[in-house]
């Protein structure tokens, strides 16, 4: 049982343009909310986060929105560059005092120019 | 910071043979975790540590998976015997408390 979902595989944009990346959850209790990408032989890195007690959070041209009733999450980003082509995973924080992630299956964004 | 490492960065190996994983995490960092990446179900977890303790190892998938980290600075995970479902790329992970985790390069392993 995945609690953590993204049900797009992949997402094509044009260079200029709004990507949104859809993540969904089953768990309410989850506290805290992550966006990580990963390009080609590296590591996934950090991107952005949220906290349960918001809905939005904003750096640059990356935004995260955050629906607790809906259980879902998103990353919209704007514009769209040819550099921001990578996969895009949501990770899920359930509270301990680990820092235990969950992660989705992962979202593949080309940015066409 | 030369940021978590890991090696080797590739390994090829045959069925049957022992594999041997490696990470360095953060100086400073009191969580480590493994994870697996495959296209079918994304980044696993595998198990996490925290101050050299294992925590949670649920997400190891079998017997022949198994992981150590004798001091703060060095992770171990081993596979033996290795199949070739076990081919995908292994991430190791670090963080200082509830912080963001900070990724290895990865190791991509392949059993034939």
């Amino acid at each position: 049982d995945q609690q953590v979902k993204q049900n797009s595989p992949s997402l094509s944009v044009q260079e200029g343009r709004i990507s949104i990346l859809n993540c969904d959850y089953t768990n309410s209790m989850f506290d805290y909310f992550l966006w990580y990408k990963k390009y080609p032989a590296e590591g996934p890195t950090f991107l952005i986060s949220i906290s349960s007690i918001k809905d939005k959070n904003e750096d640059g041209r990356f935004t995260v929105f955050l629906n607790k009733s809906a259980k879902h999450l998103s990353l919209h980003i704007v514009p769209s560059q040819p550099g921001d082509s990578a996969v895009y995973f949501c990770a899920i924080r359930d509270g301990t005092s680990y820092g235990k992630l969950t992660f989705g299956q992962g979202t593949i964004l080309t940015v066409h120019p | 910071d030369a940021g978590v490492i890991q090696s080797p960065r590739h390994e090829v190996t045959e069925m049957g043979q022992e594999v041997t994983l490696r990470c360095k995490p953060i100086s400073g960092h009191n969580s480590l975790f493994w994870y697996r990446q495959t296209m079918m179900r994304g980044l696993e977890l595998l198990i996490y540590f925290n101050n050299n303790v294992p925590i949670d190892d649920s997400g190891m998938p079998e017997d022949r998976f198994s992981a150590k980290m004798p001091n703060a600075s060095f992770s171990t995970l081993k596979i033996q015997p290795s199949e070739p479902r076990d081919s995908a790329v292994y991430f190791c992970a670090s963080t200082l408390g509830v912080n963001e985790q900070f990724f290895g390069p990865g190791t991509r392993l392949t059993v034939l």
